[in-house]
């Protein structure tokens, strides 16, 4: 089954610095990777995915780039701010018969300091 | 609200017990999901519904038994309850890959 490492598992910034979280994934067939973010006691909320026919995406200040060749996705946050103090999750998925399997990262407990 | 929605929010029960969560979605998904996340925050597939049929059954204990009496509806039902069931179980659906989870149910075993 598919394996998915996330790095780091808690990461402090600065406001106003940039935050990077990589994650790498063992199964070449996994071709849907999502990041979502989860406040405390909140649910986790989808910020941004990504398909392997692209190699990076783009949302105001989130980014996430995919090397397929070398297994890893990776979120790039920019001029973080306190509300961008969450838990962030990636996954990987793979769509088999009508359905896909998702598996998750550890977590990334990013802080913004203010 | 087009959601997913899940009762309870919070459940706190003695061990031995037995209990029921249910969720609930009206975003005309056809497949739901049930994960648990521990103390860790570490998120882990448990079971997933396709049409109302199980697809998956990841390596839960048989005292966990989903039932989904429509494509709507996914209901966890746990039996003899353990203090190593103690956590959040969220309920999810999906249309194609994106998934949109519920609120959670945060379970206390005493």
């Amino acid at each position: 089954g598919e394996n998915v490492e996330q790095h780091p598992s808690t990461l402090s910034v600065q406001e106003g610095d940039s935050a990077v979280i990589k994650c790498t994934y063992s199964d070449s067939a996994s071709n849907y990777f999502p990041w979502y973010k989860q406040e405390l006691g909140k649910r986790p909320q989808l910020i941004i995915d990504i398909r392997s026919n692209v190699g990076e995406k783009k949302d105001q200040r989130i980014a996430v780039t995919l090397n397929k060749t070398a297994k890893h996705f990776s979120l790039h946050i920019t001029e973080t701010q306190p509300e961008d103090s969450a838990v962030y999750f990636c996954a990987a998925s793979n769509r088999n018969s009508g359905y896909s399997t998702l598996t998750f990262g550890k977590g990334t407990m990013l802080l913004v300091s203010p | 609200d087009t959601a997913v929605s899940q009762t309870p929010k919070y459940l706190v029960t003695q061990m031995g017990n037995d209990k029921s969560i249910k969720c609930e979605q009206n975003l005309g998904h056809d497949t739901m999901y049930w994960y648990k996340q521990d103390s860790k925050k570490f998120l882990k597939i448990m079971f997933s519904y396709n049409n109302k049929e199980l697809i998956i059954n990841e390596t839960v204990p048989n005292r966990f038994s989903p039932k989904s009496p429509d494509k709507a509806h996914l209901n966890l039902h746990i039996n003899s309850l353990e203090l190593g069931d103690s956590a959040v179980y969220f309920c999810a659906s999906s249309l194609g890959q994106e998934k949109f989870f519920g609120p959670g149910t945060r379970l206390t075993v005493l």
